[in-house]
């Protein structure tokens, strides 16, 4: 079936402006994460749905960076006033259950973000 | 100290020879661990996950982990050019469902 999906897969802004991204999660997983990736570096835990509990939202760097997930299904990861230090690419990934450390995480494509 | 640490590389290793990635973790009462590949440009996909000590083979690839000394590592048999990639090692801790990752060793596979 579909893995997940994101969009857009590139986006140039400038520094000041307001980004959305999307993430569509493989269909029926109930678990949705976002990650952070610089340039030669691992990847950063941003936050973490999990089916209707509260997000986990422990990884967000700023109070310009916030999340929204629909239910079970499409997330949009939001970056105000954006800084050049939010370059990055954003991964989400999706598993298919909630509260299952042991789960697969299925990553898309990612959408880089360059802030110029 | 870093929760999950990786020699950052370049790992360089001949083609048909075995290659050998590390991973040190901090939190002793992690109990899911995962190996991460990495293809240039592109998104991590799972290699391997493990949880119970001792080795997990999965054809040319072989996780090892070591509870004890809190160290997972990742073997590559009869490694190719199309291994080459970097590898990401990844944690969960107790009590949390996100994955803590190292930085990612950098594999060159060597013709």
């Amino acid at each position: 079936g579909a893995g997940v999906s994101q969009s857009p897969s590139n986006k140039v802004t400038e520094k000041g402006k307001d980004v959305e991204l999307r993430c569509d999660p493989i269909s029926g997983h109930t678990a949705l994460y976002w990650y952070r990736q610089r340039l030669g570096q691992g990847l950063e835990f941003l936050i973490y749905f999990q089916g209707n509990s509260a997000p986990d939202k422990s990884g967000l760097p700023s109070d310009r960076f916030s999340a929204e997930r629909t239910g079970e299904s499409v997330s949009t990861l939001t970056i105000q006033r954006t800084q050049q230090e939010d370059s990055a690419v954003y991964l989400c990934a999706s598993s298919p259950r909630a509260g299952a450390g042991t789960d697969t995480q299925y990553f898309g494509p990612g959408t880089r973000l360059t802030v110029l | 100290q870093k929760e999950v640490e990786q020699n950052s590389g370049p790992l360089s290793v001949p083609e048909g020879a075995i290659a050998s990635l590390n991973c040190t973790y901090s939190d002793r009462g992690s109990q899911s661990f995962f190996w991460y590949r990495q293809y240039s440009g592109k998104s991590p996909e799972l290699i391997m996950s493990i949880y119970s000590n001792g080795d997990k083979e999965d054809g040319r690839f072989t996780a090892q982990l070591n509870k004890a000394s809190q160290y997972v590592s990742l073997l590559i048999r009869d490694s190719q050019p199309s291994d080459s990639a970097t590898y990401l090692c990844a944690v969960i801790k107790p009590g949390a469902q996100k994955l803590v990752f190292g930085q990612g060793t950098r594999l060159t596979i060597n013709p």
